[in-house]
C-alpha cells in the first residue's frame, strides 16, 4: 500500500520566517496530495491540495509543490504568524475507481511552532 | 450547517470492556471514513463507507473492531473487547463524491479512547 513519509517531525521558526515541510510517497498511481492543519483540540482541516496534473499551487501565504518524478511534495508557508502554530499533515491518495481503495494515506505530522 | 460530530469526545475504559464510538457526518455526504491516530504516529485509515456500504475496510486492525452505517447516515465503531493498543484518537470524516479525486475530507474533533 501507499507509504507517506513526512519531515521534519517538529519545526520551530521565528515569526515572519518561512517554513517548509516535505513529504515523499511510494505509490506512483497517487494523484491527489492534500495538506491538513490540526489545531489543538480540533480535527484536521484542509488548507491546500494539489492534483497530479499540476506542479505548483499557491494560496496567499501557503504554497505546495509537487515533483511526480521524484514522488515528493512540499508545503511552503511564508511570513509565518503565531496562529500558524499547529500540526500539519500531508497525505496522498489514488484516483477514484482504483482497484485498491482511494482513502487518504497520511504522513506522521509536523508540529510547527511559530515564536513571536 | 453542522460539521461532523463525534461522540464521546473522551472515553476511558478497562481492558476487556466494550466501547462504541459514534459519528454523524455532514448531511448529504455519502462518503464516511474512520481514521485513528496513535500519539506521534500517522493518521491511519481504518475504513470507508459509501452510503451504507463498506467500500474499503482494509485498515481495520482485527475482528475486534466493527463498524456500521445503517441507513447511510450516522456510523458507529465498536471495539470489543478493547486492548491496550487500541488507545488513540479516532477520527471520523465525511466528503462528497468528487470528480475522480478523493476530494476534501471534513473531520470531526475526534474521540479519544484510553484503555487501561
Amino acid at each position: 500500500g501507499e507509504n507517506v513519509e513526512q519531515h521534519p517531525s517538529t519545526l520551530s521558526v521565528q515569526e515572519g520566517d518561512s517554513a517548509v515541510i516535505k513529504c515523499t510517497y511510494s505509490d506512483s498511481a497517487s494523484n491527489y496530495f492534500p495538506w491538513y492543519k490540526q489545531e489543538l483540540g480540533k480535527g484536521p482541516q484542509l488548507i491546500i491540495d494539489i492534483r497530479s496534473n499540476v506542479g505548483e499551487k499557491k494560496d496567499q501565504r501557503i504554497a505546495v509543490t509537487l515533483n511526480k518524478t521524484a514522488k515528493h511534495f512540499s508545503l511552503h508557508i511564508t511570513e509565518t504568524q503565531p496562529e500558524d502554530s499547529a500540526v500539519y499533515f500531508c497525505a496522498a491518495s489514488r484516483p477514484w475507481g482504483s482497484n485498491s481503495g482511494y482513502a487518504l494515506n497520511f504522513g506522521k505530522g509536523t508540529s510547527l511552532l511559530v515564536t513571536p | 450547517e453542522a460539521g461532523v460530530t463525534q461522540f464521546p469526545s473522551h472515553s476511558v475504559i478497562e481492558k476487556g470492556q466494550t466501547v462504541t464510538l459514534r459519528c454523524d457526518p455532514i448531511s448529504g455526504h455519502d462518503n464516511l471514513y474512520w481514521y485513528r491516530r496513535v500519539m506521534g504516529k500517522e493518521i491511519k485509515f481504518l475504513l470507508h463507507f459509501v452510503k451504507e456500504s463498506k467500500q474499503d475496510e482494509s485498515g481495520m486492525p482485527n475482528n475486534r473492531f466493527l463498524a456500521e452505517r445503517t441507513g447511510g447516515t450516522y456510523s458507529t465503531l465498536k471495539v470489543q473487547p478493547a486492548e491496550l493498543e487500541d488507545s488513540g484518537v479516532y477520527f471520523c470524516a465525511s466528503s462528497q463524491r468528487s470528480d475522480g479525486y478523493t476530494g476534501e475530507l471534513f473531520f470531526g474533533e475526534g474521540s479519544r479512547l484510553t484503555v487501561l
